[in-house]
């Protein structure tokens, strides 16, 4: 089956710096990619997604790039703020049945 | 996000009873799911169903059980409690297999 491994697990920056958050799959078969933020003690929301056929997706300060061949996907956070502190799981949908396959995740601190 | 919701959002039950967590949504959505979320582990999981009278396993389906009479409600019973079922239980549902999932608040299970 698929299994997900992201990197780091922790990652301070400081308020206005970016910040990269890598994954990588492992059964080539996955097609969609969605990216959840995770506040504490919230539920996971949704903040982007890409697809299998698109290389690269962009909303305001978030960008996700996804490269196939190499089974990898990263997220992209310009100009961070605090609020943009919180836990980010990647995840990796299967192509053949529902299972979402997630990240271990990764905690994200941004310093005022 | 008030279209799926859990409950209870805190239960605490001993080992060897029976407990279980209820989720219901609003959105007709097809597809529905259950996580479990521990420390260094993300979200992995634990049942999904398809639609009404469909579910599958997951990865960490052993001691849990689900039923999908109708679309809107998909409860998970442990059928004999463990410590190790000790977690943060996510609902979740989708409208069709290629989008990502929308969580409920989650219910945080002790088992003692």
């Amino acid at each position: 089956g698929e299994n997900v491994e992201q990197h780091p697990s922790t990652l301070s920056v400081q308020e206005g710096d970016s910040a990269v958050i890598k994954c990588t799959y492992s059964d080539s078969a996955s097609n969609y990619f969605p990216w959840y933020k995770q506040e504490l003690g919230k539920r996971p929301q949704l903040i982007i997604d890409i697809r299998s056929n698109v290389g690269e997706k962009k909303d305001q300060r978030i960008a996700v790039t996804l490269n196939k061949t190499a089974k990898h996907f990263s997220l992209h956070i310009t100009e961070t703020q605090p609020e943009d502190s919180a836990v980010y799981f990647c995840a990796a949908k299967e192509n053949y049945g529902q299972n979402f396959v997630f990240g271990p995740g990764t905690r994200l601190s941004v310093l005022p | 996000d008030a279209g799926i919701t859990q409950s209870p959002r805190y239960k605490i039950t001993e080992t060897g009873r029976q407990v279980t967590l209820m989720c219901h949504q609003t959105w007709s959505h097809s597809y529905m799911f259950w996580y479990r979320q521990d420390l260094g582990h993300g979200l992995r999981l634990i049942y999904y169903s398809a639609a009404a009278d469909i579910t599958d396993k997951g990865e960490v389906s052993d001691g849990y059980v689900v039923s999908r009479s109708k679309t809107e409600n998909f409860p998970l019973t442990l059928e004999s409690a463990t410590r190790s079922q000790t977690s943060v239980y996510f609902c979740a549902s989708s409208e069709s297999p290629g989008q990502g999932l929308t969580f409920g608040s989650g219910t945080r299970l002790t088992v003692v």
